[in-house]
């Protein structure tokens, strides 16, 4: 059973414009929710995280908004630049991450 | 301030042999954690532990060892090595607190079993 899910394994967008990574999960108890970035050849980059009692947490191009009641959290990267093209992961939990498959975002130059 | 240091970076194991993947931290964080990655999957939890002498088993925990004797260290034990543990491992550290969260990965261990 698979807590965290991305269903897109990839997305590309154009340069400067928005990019919007999706990801849901099903346990209502995980207490914090995190993105990371990872590039090949390297661990998981930290990039935002937000805890489960907001709904909103902005950092610099990265916005992730979490909607509790349909639990699902979504990063916003805008705008989108080509250093961004990685692979995304969305995580959840708290001393132990559970982590989605991960979204492969490609941006277009 | 090293981080999460994991070492080897890579190694080639023959099935049957043991070995012990280091991991190390200099952040004094409670949490240490190992992940593993396979392709088209996400990181997968192994072993995870709260704090010296406290580890639990994740969600792929089968065919690996942990102990956690001090803060600073998580080494990961594979007795007897199989060809489905080839994988790209993670180890973390991480805190909790009421007003924040902290997250750190080592760089990995690319393992492949033979």
């Amino acid at each position: 059973d698979q807590q965290v899910k991305q269903n897109s394994p990839s997305l590309s967008v154009q340069e400067g414009r928005i990019s919007i990574l999706n990801c849901d999960y099903t346990n209502s108890m995980f207490d914090y929710f995190l993105w990371y970035k990872k590039y090949p050849a390297e661990g998981p980059t930290f990039l935002i995280s937000i805890s489960s009692i907001k709904d909103k947490n902005e950092d610099g191009r990265f916005t992730v908004f979490l909607n509790k009641s349909a639990k699902h959290l979504s990063l916003h990267i805008v705008p989108s630049q080509p250093g961004d093209s990685a692979v995304y992961f969305c995580a959840a939990g708290s001393e132990k991450l559970t982590f989605g498959t991960g979204t492969r975002l490609t941006i277009i130059p | 301030n090293a981080g999460v240091t994991q070492t080897p970076k890579f190694q080639v194991l023959k099935t049957g042999q043991s070995m012990t993947l280091q991991c190390a931290q200099d952040m004094n964080h409670e949490y240490m954690s190992w992940y593993r990655q396979d392709p088209g999957m996400g990181l997968r939890l192994i072993h995870y532990s709260v704090g010296a002498g406290i580890t639990d088993q994740g969600e792929v925990p089968n065919g690996y060892n942990v102990s956690r004797s001090t803060t600073e260290d998580f080494p990961l034990r594979l007795l007897s090595a199989a060809p489905s543990q080839t994988s790209v491992y993670f180890c973390a550290s991480s805190y909790v607190s009421a007003a924040n969260y902290g997250y750190t990965f080592g760089s990995g261990t690319r393992l492949t079993v033979v």
